[in-house]
């Protein structure tokens, strides 16, 4: 299994520019999130899947767009970049309600200039 | 409003010590809570947990602590490794709500 993976690993926008995260796992999760994680801030929530089709609002969705064709993959999509939105964005996926063990990607690390 | 608090931004102790990182929650639905740890260039990895209906959870040299009636925990690692150098986050749910809120990190380091 590769668990969690996020592409690209780095990756600098210039305002106003649009790009998409890419998410996959292969575990058979269906639950998924999209976290950003800024200095001093701790980990917060920005949109979050329960299983194909169905996604909802974290605690700072304002700028990010979501979509959840299949179980494995959960892109998060920048449609105007702001300078707001550079920050650590980790992907995660958990097996089910009950199982609050997430797996986490390795992180994408986004400059908006 | 901060729900999950580590008050504590780093805490520095010696190999072979007892390194103890503390918690506090203000939301009493939470009834789940978990520690991760993240080293840096990397995701957080899960570590230990524990339920509302337990007071203690140890998993080998990790050990966490529940006290309810003061919305605190505390995760417990005898003896500190130089390995156990990395940012450890507090997480908390409630009910069946799914999402999990993390505090803001503690910073530990041990030092040989």
């Amino acid at each position: 299994n590769a668990g969690v993976t996020q592409t690209p690993k780095f990756q600098v926008l210039k305002t106003g520019q649009s790009m998409t995260l890419q998410c996959a796992q292969d575990m058979n999760h269906e639950y998924m999130s999209w976290y950003r994680q800024d200095p001093g801030m701790g980990l917060r929530l920005i949109h979050y899947s329960v299983g194909a089709g169905i996604t909802d609002q974290g605690e700072v969705p304002n700028g990010y767009n979501v979509s959840r064709s299949t179980t494995e993959d959960f892109p998060l999509r920048l449609l105007s970049a702001a300078p707001s939105q550079t920050s650590v964005y980790f992907c995660a996926s958990r097996e089910g309600q009950g199982r609050d063990e997430q797996f986490f990607g390795p992180g994408t690390r986004l400059t908006v200039l | 409003d901060q729900q999950v608090k580590q008050n504590s931004p780093s805490l520095s102790v010696q190999e072979g010590r007892i390194s103890i990182l503390n918690c506090d929650y203000t939301n009493s639905m939470f009834d789940y809570f978990l520690w991760y740890k993240k080293y840096p260039a990397e995701g957080p990895t899960f570590l230990i947990s524990i339920s509302s209906i337990k007071d203690k959870n140890e998993d080998g040299r990790f050990t966490v602590f529940l006290n309810k009636s003061a919305k605190h925990l505390s995760l417990h690692i005898v003896p500190s490794q130089p390995g156990d150098s990395a940012v450890y986050f507090c997480a908390a749910r409630g009910g069946s709500n799914y999402k999990l809120t993390f505090g803001k990190g503690t910073l530990l380091t041990v030092n040989p």
